[in-house]
């Protein structure tokens, strides 16, 4: 297992365009999670699956943002309409639920909004 | 809701000194803590958690950490620093009645190892 994976590692766009970014988790993990770093601060949660069933959504995550994990295996994260205030790491992290096991976190999507 | 502070941006230290990172949260429930480290371009490792039992964890690298419930802190310590260990540290909790597992973190410590 090469734990959890995200794609792309970089992505530069145009403020207004659509992206959308990717997150492989654990195999064998039922848990996924969202979370959002910008420069010089640590992560903020956005949103979480278990299984295929999007159980929490923080309040970060406006309108323009949706998540999905429709197999109940990789998820997708777009933002719509991007805005510069959207630039940050996109970290993916997976667990298998209790606490005890913690997370695996992803090497993140860097989103830079110009 | 939970917060955390970690009180250093920066702590610059010398190789083989030693090195404490300070962190207090704040919280109206009992918590679970986490110490995890981020390298440069990379995602986020867990260093070590308490989540129940002894105060005083042990974690990978040498590091450990002491949770004080009467001060709500978990520092994190290490005897002798090494080069390698220079990165951001980030303390994080959880709400022990929070079925989501959702960590709360605080805005992190980069640790500069200077030679």
């Amino acid at each position: 297992d090469t734990g959890v994976s995200q794609d792309p590692r970089h992505k530069i766009t145009k403020r207004g365009q659509n992206v959308t970014f990717r997150c492989d988790p654990i195999s064998e993990h039922n848990r996924l999670y969202w979370y959002r770093q910008t420069l010089g601060q640590g992560p903020e949660f956005l949103t979480y699956f278990q299984n295929e069933a999007q159980l929490e959504k923080s309040r970060l995550l406006s309108d323009r943002f949706s998540a999905e994990r429709p197999k109940g295996s990789f998820s997708t994260l777009e933002i719509q309409r991007t805005e510069q205030g959207d630039s940050a790491m996109y970290l993916c992290a997976s667990s298998l639920g209790e606490i005890d096991y913690g997370y695996t976190f992803g090497s993140g999507t860097r989103l830079t909004v110009v | 809701a939970q917060s955390v502070t970690q009180l250093d941006s920066q702590v610059p230290v010398f190789e083989e000194a030693p090195v404490e990172l300070r962190c207090n949260y704040s919280s109206s429930v009992s918590v679970y803590l986490f110490w995890y480290v981020q390298y440069p371009n990379q995602g986020l490792q867990l260093l070590l958690k308490y989540l129940s039992g002894s105060t005083l964890v042990k974690g990978i690298n040498g590091f450990e950490a002491e949770f004080n419930k009467s001060q709500t802190s978990f520092h994190l310590r290490k005897p002798s620093v090494h080069i390698s260990d220079t990165a951001e540290y980030f303390c994080a909790v959880c709400p022990n009645n929070n079925a989501g597992n959702m960590l709360t973190f605080g805005g992190g410590t980069r640790l500069m190892v200077k030679p």
